[in-house]
C-alpha cells in the first residue's frame, strides 16, 4: 500500500493568489516528482528532486516552484495563479535502488480550478 | 530525447478477450519501464515494473514484456472483466520518468 499524500484534492481560487500543493510520503523515498496532466492528456514531468535540498525542473517549463526541506515534505507553490495553470497536479516517489530508479507511487493527485 | 508512444489510443473490448496493449519508446537506453493504470480523476497505480535486464513480469492476469532492441513493451491482460476499464499508461525510466499518452481501455460486460 503506497503511503503519498497531496493535499487538497480540490482547489477552486481567483486569479493572481498564491497557492500551495502540499505532498507527502511516508515510505523513506529519495526520489520525489511533481506531475501535470491535462484532462485526458499525458502526464508533463515540472520538477523532480533526488533528496534533500535538491530540486530540478523537468521538461514542461512550469510557473511554480518547488522545495525540499525534508525527506517527506515536496510542496508546489505557484506564486500567482492564472487560468492557463488550471489542471490536475501529481505527486509521486520513488526509492532509489542502485543508483536507479524503483516502483513509482503516485498520489491521488490536487485538481486545481483558477478563474 | 526520448519519445513513448502507446497504440491504440482506446480500445472497447467484451467481457472476457484476452487484449495487449502497446507501448514503443525511441530511445533505448532505459534503466526500466512501469506500466500504472489511472481511474478518471485518480492519481496512477504502479502495475507492473521491468528493469532493463528483465524481459517480462507478470502479476495475476497481467504479463508485462519488455524488448529493449526494438524499442518496445507489450501488456498482456487475460481474460478481461469490466473492472479493467481504465486508462493504461506505460513510461520508461532512463535518467528521467517519460510517460506515454495512455491507452483507455473499456471492458463491456
Amino acid at each position: 500500500e503506497a503511503d503519498i499524500y497531496q493535499t487538497p484534492r480540490y482547489l477552486v481560487i481567483g486569479t493572481g493568489k498564491k497557492i500551495t500543493l502540499e505532498c507527502s510520503q511516508t515510505m523513506g523515498h529519495d526520489k520525489m516528482y511533481w506531475y501535470q496532466q491535462d484532462p485526458g492528456m499525458e502526464l508533463h514531468l515540472i520538477h523532480y528532486s533526488y533528496g534533500v535540498n535538491s530540486t530540478e525542473k523537468g521538461d514542461l517549463s512550469s510557473e511554480s516552484t518547488v522545495s525540499r526541506i525534508r525527506t517527506e515534505h515536496f510542496p508546489l507553490t505557484l506564486e500567482s495563479a492564472r487560468p492557463s495553470h488550471t489542471s490536475q497536479y501529481l505527486c509521486a516517489s520513488s526509492e532509489v535502488v542502485t543508483g536507479d530508479t524503483g516502483e513509482l507511487f503516485f498520489g491521488e493527485g490536487s485538481r486545481l480550478t483558477v478563474l | 530525447k526520448q519519445e513513448v508512444t502507446q497504440i491504440p489510443a482506446a480500445l472497447s473490448v467484451p467481457e472476457g478477450e484476452n487484449l495487449v496493449l502497446n507501448c514503443s519508446f525511441t530511445d533505448s537506453a532505459i534503466y526500466n519501464l512501469q506500466w500504472f493504470r489511472q481511474d478518471p480523476g485518480k492519481g496512477l497505480t504502479s502495475l507492473l515494473l521491468i528493469q532493463s535486464s528483465q524481459r517480462e513480469q507478470t502479476s495475476g492476469r497481467l504479463n508485462a514484456s519488455l524488448d529493449k532492441s526494438s524499442g518496445r513493451s507489450t501488456l498482456y491482460i487475460a481474460a478481461s472483466q469490466p473492472g479493467d476499464s481504465a486508462t493504461y499508461l506505460c513510461a520508461v525510466e532512463g535518467g528521467k520518468l517519460i510517460f506515454g499518452q495512455g491507452t483507455e481501455l473499456s471492458v463491456k460486460p
